[in-house]
């Protein structure tokens, strides 16, 4: 077992370009979930999947965010465009039925 | 409603000592309570988790102590180590949405030698 996978593990660029976050959950796993941790927020839930459908994204910040899961085995995190304000750390994590949630290593995403 | 706190930012203890670290929730519907271990550069990890029908849970070296009716819990690490210098995170959900959790700013644990 892999873990959940995402890349890149880094990301720098530059404000006003689109940056996307990918992620492979664990084989299996049916929920999907983003999360955002900040120092002053710490960690936020974006939106989770069930089935490869959006359940709640009520967590998004704003239309200049979205996600996408095509397959049970790929999801995307795409903003558009960036701000320096999205700079942080975003985790993928997935889970099966009401087992425990399995957080992926984070992408540290740096907007200048 | 939405909201747990934990209590404090940052700890430090020395080895062999007790680590104690404290949540408060508000949403009376939350009944799953875990706590997630997190190590610079890593995802958080699962450390433990209790649901509302015991008053503690102990795994090892950690427990997890519950208070219903204060809407409170607390994780205990006993003979503290180097190697559990850490964040850790308490979070709230309720157990069928384990996923959609709500969790606390975080307690950052140095055990000092």
């Amino acid at each position: 077992d892999a873990g959940v996978i995402q890349s890149p593990r880094h990301e720098v660029t530059e404000m006003g370009q689109e940056v996307t976050l990918r992620c492979k959950p664990i084989s299996g796993h049916d929920y999907l979930f983003w999360y955002r941790q900040t120092m002053m927020r710490g960690l936020e839930l974006l939106i989770y999947f069930n089935n490869n459908v959006p359940i709640d994204d009520s967590g998004m910040p704003e239309d200049r965010f979205s996600a996408k899961m095509p397959n049970a085995s790929f999801s995307t995190l795409k903003i558009q465009p960036s701000e320096p304000r999205d700079s942080a750390v975003y985790f993928c994590a997935s889970r099966s039925g009401v087992s425990p949630l399995h957080f992926g290593n984070g992408t540290r995403l740096t907007v200048t | 409603q939405q909201q747990v706190k934990q209590s404090p930012q940052s700890l430090i203890v020395q080895k062999g000592g007790i680590s104690i670290i404290n949540c408060a929730y508000e949403n009376t519907a939350f009944d799953y309570f875990p706590w997630y271990q997190q190590f610079p550069g890593k995802g958080p990890a699962l450390l433990i988790a209790i649901r509302p029908d015991v008053s503690e849970k102990k795994e090892g070296r950690f427990t997890i102590s519950f208070n219903k009716s204060a809407k409170q819990f607390s994780l205990h690490i006993m003979d503290s180590q180097p190697g559990d210098s850490a964040t850790y995170f308490c979070a709230a959900s309720k157990y069928n949405q384990g996923g959609k959790l709500i969790f606390g700013q975080g307690t950052e644990l140095s055990v000092k030698p």
